[in-house]
């Protein structure tokens, strides 16, 4: 079965600049997420979608960064404007649905550097 | 969220076994343990998890402590592709719960393998 897909895979941009990223989940994943990974630290939790639905986006930065998920299916990921703190790794990861035990399934990531 | 606490870093040989050790002595009936590794330049991958009794899969088993407030990741041949970061999550399933399916990353521990 195909994984995560997500695009681009590196991305360096100017502070101030906007940037976005592309995520495509398992087929059939009704629940997808973003989480960003500074150097040096575990994942952290963005934004969670249920479908098309924000589920949880309690630690989503809402003055810079947005996310939708299309049909429930693709996802983009937006930061405008990016700043210096946002240099990072943005991992996309879908699971079948959100339950304790189903596994999440994670992409490459995408590396951000900003300038 | 529940805490686990895992030692920075363990060194290993190539062929022998490893034990990953994980505390979580704030785990609730309703968290499930969940080991996750991330290798190099990638994204994490899902290894084991189990609720009370020892698991046991291709990849490693899990030792769950009587109490639950411990358990060990056990890699029963290391090989050089398991150098990696290892994850120990406490993954709430009581449904409706605010931190339900979620995955909460710490630090983890870094896994050298040697030839």
């Amino acid at each position: 079965e195909a994984g995560v897909a997500q695009s681009p895979r590196y991305k360096i941009i100017e502070k101030r600049q906007s940037v976005a990223f592309w995520c495509n989940p398992i087929s059939g994943h009704a629940t997808l997420y973003w989480y960003q990974q500074i150097l040096g630290q575990g994942p952290k939790l963005l934004i969670q979608f249920q479908n098309n639905g924000v589920v949880d986006d309690s630690q989503l930065p809402k003055d810079r960064f947005s996310a939708e998920r299309l049909k429930g299916v693709d996802s983009t990921l937006k930061i405008q404007p990016a700043k210096l703190e946002d240099s990072a790794v943005y991992l996309c990861a879908s699971s079948l649905a959100p339950s304790g035990f189903n596994t999440q399934y994670f992409g490459p990531g995408t590396r951000l550097t900003v300038l | 969220d529940a805490k686990t606490t895992q030692p920075n870093s363990m060194e290993s040989n190539e062929e022998e076994p490893v034990h990953l050790p994980c505390n979580h002595s704030t785990i609730s009936g309703t968290d499930y343990i969940h080991w996750y590794r991330q290798l190099p330049s990638q994204g994490p991958e899902y290894v084991i998890h189990g609720l009370t009794s020892n698991v046991n899969n291709r990849m490693a088993s899990l030792a769950i402590a009587e109490d639950r407030k411990s358990s060990t990741l056990i890699l029963h041949r290391a090989t050089l592709r398991d150098a990696a970061v290892y994850y120990c999550i406490l993954r709430d399933a009581a449904a409706g719960g605010t931190s339900y399916g979620k995955l909460t990353f710490g630090q983890g521990t870094i896994l050298t393998v040697h030839p």
